[in-house]
């Protein structure tokens, strides 16, 4: 089946690390993406990850694939006011492959001077 | 390049009153979407274009939802008659060909009365 799971809130303080966690369900997905929404703006495409890597690494963004735990996650560096946002993982799912993506329901994080 | 434009940006209506909304993707994008999204969730595929043909229109309510792409271009999507809890956010994105990048536009938010 097709489900991504997501923790609903995480806070931080700024200048620290923050750690966004997501789990999916189909082990076939080939790619792997996450979008930054800010408070009544679409959604922003941050990074992704094709399912063959284990990381890439994009300034202050690194994100962290654990195929065999279907688990990914996403790490930003000295994380900035500016970061507070709603942050959601997404899935293409291999099957029928028509490039639909599948959402979880997204992880605001909350950042405090 | 331009983004992909969606009008209006706000739209209030009576249930049962019928709005559209309209997309005009990137240049030269195959591929268009238009997502749901209801508050607190992620969003949600309704219908999936390649060119002006249907590639996934498996989650649109057909019995009061309907979209067009014209001439492989513009897009709207209409309701009617609209129903309280089709109170959401309507993303459209569009992609340059299947299982490529995403780019969404800034949404419309419909409140239903």
């Amino acid at each position: 089946g097709e489900d991504v799971e997501q923790s609903l809130f995480l806070s931080v303080r700024e200048g620290d690390s923050s750690v966004i966690n997501c789990t999916y369900t189909d082990s076939s997905s080939t790619y792997l993406y996450w979008y930054k929404q800010e408070p009544g703006a679409g959604l922003q495409l941050l990074t992704y990850i094709f399912s063959n890597m284990d990381m890439k690494q994009d300034q202050r963004l690194t994100v962290l694939l654990n195929k065999k735990d279907k688990h990914l996650s996403l790490r930003i560096a000295d994380t900035q006011t500016g970061d507070s946002a709603i942050y959601f993982c997404a899935e293409i799912p291999f099957t029928g492959n028509t490039g639909k993506l599948i959402f979880g329901q997204g992880t605001t994080l909350q950042v405090k001077p | 390049e331009a983004g992909v434009a969606q009008s209006p940006r706000y739209k209030i209506i009576e249930k049962r009153q019928s709005v559209a909304f309209w997309c005009n993707p990137i240049s030269g994008h195959a591929t268009l979407y238009w997502y749901q999204q209801i508050l607190g969730q992620g969003p949600k595929l309704l219908i999936q274009f390649q060119n002006n043909g249907v590639v996934d229109d498996s989650q649109l309510p057909k019995d009061r939802f309907s979209a067009e792409r014209l001439k492989g271009v513009d897009s709207t999507l209409k309701i009617q008659p609209a129903k309280l809890e089709d109170s959401a956010v309507y993303l459209c994105a569009s992609s340059p060909r299947e299982t490529s990048g995403y780019t969404f536009g800034s949404g419309t938010r419909l409140t239903v009365v």
